[in-house]
């Protein structure tokens, strides 16, 4: 099976320039997450979705990040204005809801550098 | 709250030595636990689940809910073990998210 798609792989922007990162899940997966992994840290659950419903997204810095799934399938993350300590990966991952509901396939990941 | 705490950044063993990454939880109630790995140029994978049992490359995990930890081992190292491994924890209440700790390093010298 295809596994989760995830671009840009790379971006490098300027501090309170606005950036865009897609998330492609595996077919028929019902629940999507977005993780911030910041350099030496381990990954850092941002919003979780449940087909095109938001079930968590209490750690979303909601002044300036901001995530979509609107057909419930692929889903966009959107950081505007973005700062430095937002320089981080970030990673989308999916999973079904039966069988396998807690394991998650994680994408490549969008590395984000903020100047 | 959920917590994991796994409280070596970095480990090296040599290539044929026991091996044991710690890992411990806070978690009001019974919850599931991972490990993830993460080989050099890969994506984040599933390595094991406690519910599993199951032994997957050579590691074996137990789940002792008294001391709320969650070790990973493995009783002879390989050099391709050499990797990042991430503990993590998925409450059974709630919105059930997964929380991941901050990882170790492993390497495994020849």
């Amino acid at each position: 099976e295809a596994g989760v798609a995830q671009s840009p792989r790379y971006k490098i922007i300027e501090k309170r320039q606005s950036v865009a990162f897609w998330c492609n899940p595996i077919s028929g997966h019902a629940t999507l997450y977005w993780y911030q992994q910041i350099l030496g840290q381990g990954p850092k659950l941002l919003i979780q979705f449940q087909n095109n419903g938001v079930v968590d997204d209490s750690q979303l810095p909601k002044d300036r990040f901001s995530a979509e799934r609107l057909k419930g399938v692929d889903s966009t993350l959107k950081i505007q204005p973005a700062k430095l300590e937002d320089s981080a990966v970030y990673l989308c991952a999916s999973s079904p809801l039966w069988p396998g509901a807690n394991v998650l396939t994680f994408g490549a990941g969008s590395r984000l550098t903020v100047l | 709250a959920q917590r994991v705490t796994q409280p070596e950044k970095l480990l090296s063993v040599f290539k044929g030595a026991p091996v044991e990454l710690k890992c411990n939880y806070s978690y009001s109630g019974s919850p599931e636990l991972f490990w993830y790995v993460q080989y050099s140029r890969q994506r984040l994978q599933l390595l094991l689940r406690h519910i599993s049992r199951e032994s997957i490359k050579g590691f074996t995990a137990d789940l002792n809910k008294g001391e709320t930890s969650f070790h990973l081992k493995k009783p002879f190292a390989q050099e391709e073990d050499s990797a990042m491994y991430y503990c993590a924890l998925r409450g059974v209440q709630g919105a059930q998210k997964l929380v991941f700790g901050q990882g170790t390093r492993l390497t495994i010298n020849p």
